[in-house]
């Protein structure tokens, strides 16, 4: 079955660690997306690519970093320098161009800090 | 800038009842509509979406209409069940190409039998 798979579900996180988060698309989607939610609030844009080796910040950057090396894979790098990192992260793909243009979400990893 | 407010939750109704969850938006340009539903523990799933004026979008028995003129996509069921109960996001997106979504907060909603 086609869709999006992001691991781990669960990942703890020491202080002054970087943590690492996959996201796994087999759509052949071209754009990939990372959000953070926070409980009782909506989704907020950390960063997103358009195309492999491309990637632009979103609103709340600050202390992650991403690559995207292939088109079906985009990992999110929590750095040490995200100073309250505890959220739920979801990843995103989407395909096409225009008013068309769907974002489709993965299951999502919670990450908390010891 | 662009932004959606949603109605506050939680929302508690009885099985079988009629759902109305409010959905106003600001934005700049012509945005695309869209309700997300999240089950506890779970990412979003895309529940329906409307890309113009006037278009109704629908799935699973949940309906909402792009209202431009009052600037609204309210989300509405006739008859709730049980397995209806989630966390509902409306969101917007502007422009084309790869577009953040512009989120509102979510309204959680429980449906008791």
């Amino acid at each position: 079955d086609g869709g999006i798979t992001q691991s781990p579900k669960y990942l703890f996180r020491k202080e002054g660690q970087n943590v690492t988060l996959s996201c796994e698309q087999n759509l052949n989607h071209d754009a990939m997306y990372w959000y953070r939610q926070d409980p009782g609030q909506g989704l907020r844009l950390i960063y997103y690519s358009q195309i492999v080796n491309d990637f632009q910040k979103g609103d709340i950057a600050e202390g992650y970093s991403v690559s995207r090396e292939k088109k079906e894979s985009f990992p999110l790098t929590v750095t040490s320098a995200q100073k309250n990192p505890t959220a739920f992260y979801l990843c995103a793909s989407s395909a096409g161009r225009g008013p068309q243009e769907t974002q489709y979400f993965g299951p999502g990893t919670r990450l908390l800090v010891l | 800038g662009n932004s959606v407010t949603q109605m506050e939750g939680p929302v508690t109704l009885s099985e079988e009842a009629f759902l109305t969850i409010n959905c106003t938006y600001t934005a700049t340009g012509y945005p695309s509509l869209f309700w997300y539903v999240q089950y506890p523990g779970e990412g979003l799933q895309l529940l329906l979406k409307a890309t113009k004026a006037d278009d109704k979008g629908s799935n699973k028995g949940f309906e909402a209409t792009y209202r431009k003129e009052t600037t609204s996509f309210h989300l509405e069921k006739g008859s709730v069940q049980v397995s209806d109960s989630a966390v509902y996001f409306c969101a917007l997106r502007v422009g084309q190409g790869a577009q953040k979504l512009v989120f509102g907060q979510g309204t959680r909603l429980t449906i008791n039998p």
